[in-house]
């Protein structure tokens, strides 16, 4: 069978619960820092962003936080749905147009 | 209406071969790019075109091979396929200004090397 993301830290949550994801980046000279989400299957698809020269941006029921003094990012969903279920990374885009992602974080919504 | 799409999905072959991989988009975006993601979920770029010029060229064997004929197309050529090349393979366009941190992905392309 398929053996894939079997080591990707998992978040579980109650459907209908907050969840956050959260993620540690290396480079402080990145543009943008960026949060794709990949279901099973299919190719990442981008949420939201955050411009260095922020600290929060809220969504559609997402909200992303960036903390600079400890090089950290985390993604928050409201509500958790069903739908949310899959596989999130946190990217960061250098030099125009290099996109680093990170490890990825596997979301389980128990319903 | 596909935006990004690629061809073949699945691809198995023996060592030793050569493959391609295509990639169209339909978006109007002028740069687009080749990840690879391996069992562990790990996305790392390989190459990106911007206007059919390549910008960027990861620490990639000189066995992969990108070739971009036009703006809208993207495709990866693989020589002498080894087990380690197994991966799905993903490829994204973006636009080079405004929204250029928005990158749009392709559904994949699972290559199994036996």
């Amino acid at each position: 069978g398929e053996n894939v993301g079997l080591h990707l830290p998992t978040l579980s949550v109650q459907e209908g619960d907050n969840s956050i994801i959260n993620c540690a980046y290396s480079n402080s000279a990145s543009d943008y820092f960026i949060w794709y989400k990949q279901e099973s299957g299919k190719g990442p698809q981008f949420i939201i962003d955050i411009r260095s020269n922020m600290d929060k941006r809220q969504g559609q029921r997402v909200t992303v936080l960036l903390n600079k003094t400890v090089k950290h990012l985390s993604l928050q969903i409201a509500a958790t749905q069903p739908g949310d279920s899959a596989v999130y990374f946190c990217a960061e885009l250098t030099g125009g147009f290099k996109t680093i992602f990170g490890a990825g974080t596997r979301l389980f919504v128990k319903a | 209406d596909t935006a990004v799409s690629q061809t073949p999905k699945y691809l198995v072959t023996q060592m030793g071969n050569d493959k391609s991989i295509k990639c169209e988009q339909n978006l109007g975006h002028d740069t687009m790019y080749w990840y690879k993601q391996d069992s562990k979920k790990f996305l790392k770029i390989m190459f990106s075109y911007n206007n059919k010029e390549l910008i960027i060229n990861e620490t990639v064997p000189n066995r992969f091979s990108p070739k971009s004929p036009d703006k809208a197309h993207l495709n990866l050529h693989i020589n002498s396929l080894e087990l380690g090349d197994s991966a799905v393979y993903f490829c994204a366009s973006s636009i080079s200004s405004g929204r250029h941190n928005e990158q749009f992905f392709g559904p994949g392309t699972r290559l199994t090397v036996l």
